[in-house]
C-alpha cells in the first residue's frame, strides 16, 4: 500500500507571498493532520481534518488554513508568508478521527518550505 | 505541553538491546502511550502504542508499569539504522499528538 505523499517536497518563497501544500493520505484513511517542525519549536500540531471538516486546530494564526476534499486529499495554505514560517510541514493520515479508538498516524516525508 | 519526560540522549551498541525510558506520571486511566521515531529529515514513523498491557510488534516491545506512570520502549537488537529521535507521546484529550523533545538514540558500531 502506498504511503502518505506530499507535494512539493521543497519550496522557496519570499515574504508576503502565499503557499499551498498538498497531501495525499494512505488509501482508505479518512483523517489528515498537519504539523509544523522547526528547530526552535519542534513538532507542533496545526490542524486535523476528517470527512472534509476541520475537527481540531492548534495554536497557529489565521494565516494558516487547510481543507480536505471528498477523496480525503488535503491542502494547507499559508498566506502572507513570514520568515518564521520556514519549516518542515508534515502531513499524517489515519483511519479515523480522534480521540476515538487509538488510530496510529502515518506521516509523509514533509515539504521543506524556505521563506526568504 | 507534552505530558511525558524522556532523557535527551542515549547511546547503544549495535546488536544490543536499546531500552528507552519515558515518564508519564499524570496519565489518566484511558490514555494511551504512543511511540514514534524520526530519522533525520524524514517524517516521524509510528512504532507502537499501548494502554495497560505490554505490547510487542515487529519493530519493538513496549513495557508499561503496573501504575502506568512510566514505560520503556525496547528495540531488541539495535542496528545503525535505528539511530533516530524517539518520541514518547500521550495524546491530548482531543487525540492530538503533542511532541516533546524526545530521546536522541545513537547506535554505535
Amino acid at each position: 500500500k502506498a504511503g502518505v505523499t506530499q507535494t512539493p517536497r521543497y519550496l522557496i518563497k519570499t515574504r508576503g507571498q502565499q503557499v499551498t501544500l498538498s497531501c495525499s493520505p494512505i488509501s482508505g484513511h479518512r483523517s489528515v493532520s498537519w504539523y509544523q517542525q522547526t528547530p526552535g519549536q519542534g513538532l507542533q500540531f496545526l490542524f486535523e481534518y476528517f470527512s472534509e471538516t476541520q475537527r481540531n486546530k492548534g495554536n497557529f494564526p489565521g494565516r494558516f488554513s487547510g481543507r480536505q476534499f471528498s477523496n480525503s486529499r488535503s491542502e494547507m495554505n499559508v498566506s502572507t508568508l513570514e520568515l518564521g514560517d520556514s519549516a518542515l510541514y508534515l502531513c499524517a493520515s489515519s483511519l479515523g478521527p480522534r480521540p476515538n479508538p487509538p488510530y496510529e498516524q502515518y506521516f509523509g516525508p514533509g515539504t521543506r518550505l524556505t521563506v526568504t | 505541553d507534552a505530558k511525558t519526560t524522556q532523557p535527551p540522549s542515549m547511546d547503544c551498541a549495535e546488536g544490543r538491546a536499546a531500552n528507552l525510558p519515558c515518564n508519564h506520571s499524570t496519565i489518566s486511566g484511558n490514555e494511551y502511550v504512543y511511540w514514534y521515531r524520526q530519522i533525520h529529515s524524514q517524517g516521524p514513523q509510528y512504532i507502537i502504542h499501548g494502554l495497560k498491557n505490554n505490547e510487542t510488534n515487529e519493530m519493538a516491545s513496549l513495557i508499561i508499569t503496573e501504575d502506568r506512570k512510566s514505560s520503556t520502549l525496547i528495540l531488541p537488537h539495535a542496528t545503525l539504522r535505528d539511530t533516530a529521535v524517539y518520541y514518547c507521546i500521550v495524546p491530548s484529550k482531543e487525540g492530538n499528538l503533542i511532541f516533546g523533545k524526545g530521546t536522541k538514540l545513537s547506535v554505535k558500531p
